[in-house]
């Protein structure tokens, strides 16, 4: 079956613009989670979405914010770009809700941005 | 302040000798423990995952679990070089309304060399 899919894959934004980025989860996935990587601090937990309600946020500014639809596809959006968001935003879906044993996580390829 | 850890590498393994990977936590009250490997360029994939103190195989993998000293490693036994990649350890973060997003360490870069 389709993996989880992040669209766009490659995207160059300038400081202060905003971006949206898309995420389609497993099908039967009810739990959407976004990720950032970057070289210095490692994967980070940004939010996770279930039944179209944030559940779980991490410790990132209120620039960074999501929503999730009906469907379950979910988008994030992160507004006044600075040159530090520039990362690999990674997508992750799940059955239900919560990183647990019994209810792995499965990963997207990926959004790079880059801000310049 | 829930933090995982993990020694950055590279390190630097024969073709067909264990590799060991160490990962520690500072959270207690974690429940569920996961090793994800990524390749460059790629996005991380589970591997296993381990939630009972003691040890778990799968194939060539076998985690090990010690809640008490909040140690989880993975040996790969006979180890071939398409082990080589970034070897992230994750624990589920807890809040009050039950399990959180992961907490990742920042990976340990292995290298088997043949």
């Amino acid at each position: 079956k389709a993996g989880v899919t992040q669209t766009p894959r490659y995207l160059i934004k300038t400081r202060g613009q905003q971006v949206t980025l898309s995420c389609s989860p497993i099908s039967g996935h009810r739990s959407v989670s976004w990720y950032q990587q970057t070289p210095g601090q490692g994967l980070q937990f940004l939010f996770e979405y279930f039944s179209e309600t944030q559940r779980n946020k991490g410790n990132f500014p209120g620039r960074f914010s999501g929503r999730q639809f009906s469907n379950s596809r979910s988008e994030m959006n992160v507004s006044t770009l600075e040159l530090g968001d520039s990362a690999l935003y990674l997508c992750a879906s799940s059955r239900e809700q919560g990183a647990a044993a019994g209810n792995t996580i499965y990963f997207g390829e990926g959004s790079w941005l880059t801000v310049v | 302040q829930k933090e995982v850890e993990q020694n950055s590498g590279p390190l630097s393994v024969p073709e067909g000798a264990i590799a060991s990977l160490n990962c520690t936590y500072s959270d207690r009250g974690s429940q569920s423990f996961f090793w994800y490997r990524q390749y460059s360029g790629k996005s991380p994939e589970l591997i296993m995952f381990i939630y009972s103190n003691g040890d778990k195989e799968d194939g060539r993998f076998t985690a090990q679990l010690n809640k008490a000293s909040q140690y989880v490693s993975l040996l790969i036994r006979d180890s071939q070089p398409s082990d080589s990649a970034t070897y992230l350890c994750a624990v589920n973060a807890l809040s009050g309304g039950g399990a959180d997003g992961l907490t990742f360490g920042k990976g340990t870069h292995l290298i088997i060399q043949p």
